[in-house]
């Protein structure tokens, strides 16, 4: 079985200062890892997603996170925080399925961005 | 273009109704998902269908019945709402196959409130 646990259910941050999002994954398979955002009444959009290959993955609007196999964990980065962050953000894990991938997601973690 | 649409955006209704929620792709997938993320923001899966055929159906009361028909579409019936049913519904598309893997797009979600 999968699973994932986000760190934190909300984060606050000051505009400019660095944004971390914890993630941390249980897969008895290997893994695919992604970071979905969820601007308020909106749906998910895809930030950025790791399956193989390197494990320092960037994503859309600086976004970045590091798939670290030896701690289990994905963590999000941005290195400055801008007021149009501030939404929902949910990790979710998935292993290779074949005909269908059933995502597994966290329980998400809100960001707030202080001016 | 809407690449995932769902139709209707809110949905209010009494307790006991009966009530559709309709989803479409326009991205040429043939396998689609139902999540619902309930008032804690949790988003699960209950759902997914590829080629029209179920694949996952993750313990949800038979008062849910997807449907199918075609690769398309992918509408959610729901006979006798109860409040728990009062969420946001998400619907999702993927291509299907193996040997690589298949990315997620969501629809903007339907919000559901049971009175």
């Amino acid at each position: 079985a999968q699973s994932v646990t986000q760190l934190g259910s909300h984060v606050s941050v000051s505009e400019g200062a660095l944004v971390l999002l914890r993630c941390n994954y249980s897969s008895s398979v290997p893994p695919y890892l992604f970071w979905y955002v969820q601007y308020p009444n909106q749906g998910l959009q895809l930030l950025l997603k790791y399956t193989t290959g390197a494990t320092l993955v960037k994503g859309i609007n600086g976004f970045e996170a590091e798939f670290k196999k030896s701690e289990t964990s994905f963590h999000l980065t941005k290195p400055s925080a801008h007021m149009s962050d501030a939404a929902e953000y949910f990790c979710a894990v998935t292993s290779y399925g074949g005909a269908t991938n059933k995502l597994i997601f966290g329980t998400g973690t809100l960001l707030a961005v202080q001016p | 273009d809407t690449a995932v649409s769902q139709t209707p955006k809110y949905l209010v209704t009494q307790m006991g109704n009966d009530k559709s929620i309709k989803c479409e792709q326009n991205l040429g997938h043939d396998t689609m998902y139902w999540y619902k993320q309930d008032s804690k923001k949790f988003l699960k899966i209950m759902f997914s269908y590829n080629n029209k055929e179920l694949i996952i159906n993750e313990t949800v009361p038979n008062r849910f019945s997807p449907k199918s028909p075609d690769k398309a579409h992918l509408n959610l019936h729901i006979n006798s709402l109860e409040l728990g049913d009062s969420a946001v519904y998400f619907c999702a598309s993927s291509r299907s196959g193996t040997g690589f893997f298949n990315e997620q797009f969501f629809g903007p979600g339907t919000r559901l409130t049971v009175l």
